[in-house]
């Protein structure tokens, strides 16, 4: 099965909040990471990665954190607005095994 | 979705007909993959290409051959369709190596009747 997986399968949220969606891993050999955002009827886009031999990367309103010690993989997306209505998911690069592995997805909605 | 085109994008098949899958690229990048995803599944690996001739498999390959002649187009078939080959089919890039960043394509939503 896949060492990857999601906390919550659906996540709704105001316009205008913050969004976390989690995601936790098993593989402590693990070394990079990849969130992929699916809006529907079309291909994954990717959205951040992180290394490692990191704890936190930002990009423009999303942050990814990485927890090593509970291996733990967060998403934050600031100041939700109706177009990051869609399915996210995490993914893994298990180090040596040379492939990644994916979550199922968070399905994030956003109220107006 | 930018560089990397599949084709077609919708097609609806007869239970033991043969299906090709186009994907093409336009990034010249070493490694191709096949995904299908289904509801309850995610993404799971088909098969997948490490250069022109180079392939192998993946986790649910039966039922499934590929082929890449040019770096650019990766070929996905399904010599006699099931329906439980229904499915939407993703092609996805990456340069590096198999665990670095992939790229996907738009997808081929596949209905077999």
């Amino acid at each position: 099965g896949e060492s990857v997986g999601l906390h919550l399968p659906t996540l709704s949220v105001q316009e205008g909040d913050n969004s976390i969606i989690n995601c936790a891993y098993s593989n402590s050999a693990s070394d990079y990471f990849i969130w992929y955002k699916q809006e529907s009827g079309k291909g994954p886009q990717f959205i951040i990665d992180i290394r490692s031999n990191m704890d936190k990367r930002q990009g423009q309103r999303v942050t990814v954190l990485l927890n090593k010690t509970v291996k733990h993989l967060s998403l934050q997306i600031a100041a939700t607005q109706p177009g990051d209505s869609a399915v996210y998911f995490c993914a893994e690069n298990i180090e040596g095994a040379q492939k990644l592995v994916f979550g199922q997805g968070t399905r994030l909605t956003i109220n107006p | 979705d930018a560089g990397i085109t599949q084709s077609p994008r919708h097609k609806v098949t007869e239970t033991g007909t043969p299906v090709t899958l186009r994907c093409h690229q336009t990034e010249n990048h070493r490694y191709m993959y096949w995904y299908r995803q289904d509801p309850g599944h995610g993404l799971r690996l088909i098969h997948y290409s490490y250069g022109v001739k180079d392939t192998d498999k993946g986790e649910v390959s039966d039922g499934y051959s590929v082929s890449r002649s040019k770096t650019e187009d990766f070929l996905l078939t399904l010599e006699s369709a099931t329906s439980s080959q229904t499915s939407v089919y993703f092609c996805a890039i990456s340069g590096a190596s198999r665990g670095e960043t992939q790229y996907f394509g738009p997808g081929t939503r596949l209905l077999v009747l």
